[in-house]
């Protein structure tokens, strides 16, 4: 069985600072790995995904992600944020073999003026 | 192409009444799921459809919760009757039937049960 650990429950930065939101993952055979993003009152967004090729996965709006596997490891990045990133951010995982979505509990991005 | 749907977008009930979610996947997508959301938490599967047969539903609090797909299309979840712990945000998505199995969701229906 998969699971997704998100250590941070909570992370407030100021505009235009750098993140990093971490999620670590188990799972005895490869993964696709996800980013989703939660706004206020919406469904979830895909932000990226890793699923074979280069560790380095980018999004549109300037997040990146870095899969890991010797650290087992999918750390969501971003070099400066903007006051609209605030929102809930969920790392999930999936096999190759079934298409069971395992997520973490999410890490709440808080950003301030 | 169109999202997901879902309707109604709040729903708010007495315990021990009824209530029914309805979802529209995008269209061509074979496998359909429900997640329940609880405050402060990641979605939870509840079940998981390919076309209009269950896949998993071993999380599914089948006293209470049920589902259906019944022409492989669109789908209802109901629960009878709800319990005050039923409070959550309740999610459909959707997914093609190959991998990776990408999971493209609808904007959730929030229910409350006072």
């Amino acid at each position: 069985a998969q699971s997704v650990t998100q250590l941070d429950s909570q992370v407030p930065v100021f505009e235009e600072a750098p993140v990093e939101l971490r999620c670590n993952y188990s799972s005895s055979v490869s993964v696709y790995l996800f980013w989703y993003v939660q706004y206020p009152n919406q469904g979830l967004q895909l932000l990226l995904k890793y699923l074979s090729g280069s560790t380095l996965v980018e999004s549109i709006n300037g997040f990146e992600a870095e899969f890991n596997k010797s650290q087992t490891s999918f750390h969501l990045r971003k070099p400066s944020v903007h006051i609209s990133d605030t929102a809930e951010y969920f790392c999930a995982v999936t096999t190759g073999t079934a298409s069971k979505l395992t997520f973490g509990t999410g890490t709440r991005l808080q950003v301030t003026l | 192409e169109a999202g997901v749907a879902q309707s109604p977008r709040y729903k708010i009930i007495e315990k021990r009444q009824s209530v029914a979610f309805w979802c529209n996947p995008i269209s061509g997508h074979a496998t359909l799921y429900w997640y329940q959301q609880i405050l402060g938490q990641g979605p939870k599967l509840l079940i998981q459809f390919q076309n209009n047969g269950v896949v998993d539903d071993s999380q599914l609090p089948k006293d209470r919760f049920s589902a259906e797909r019944l022409k492989g299309v669109d789908s209802t979840l109901k629960i009878q009757p709800a319990k005050l712990e039923d409070s959550a945000v309740y999610l459909c998505a959707s997914s093609r039937d190959l991998p990776p199995y990408e999971q493209y969701f609808g904007p959730g229906t929030r229910l409350t049960v006072t």
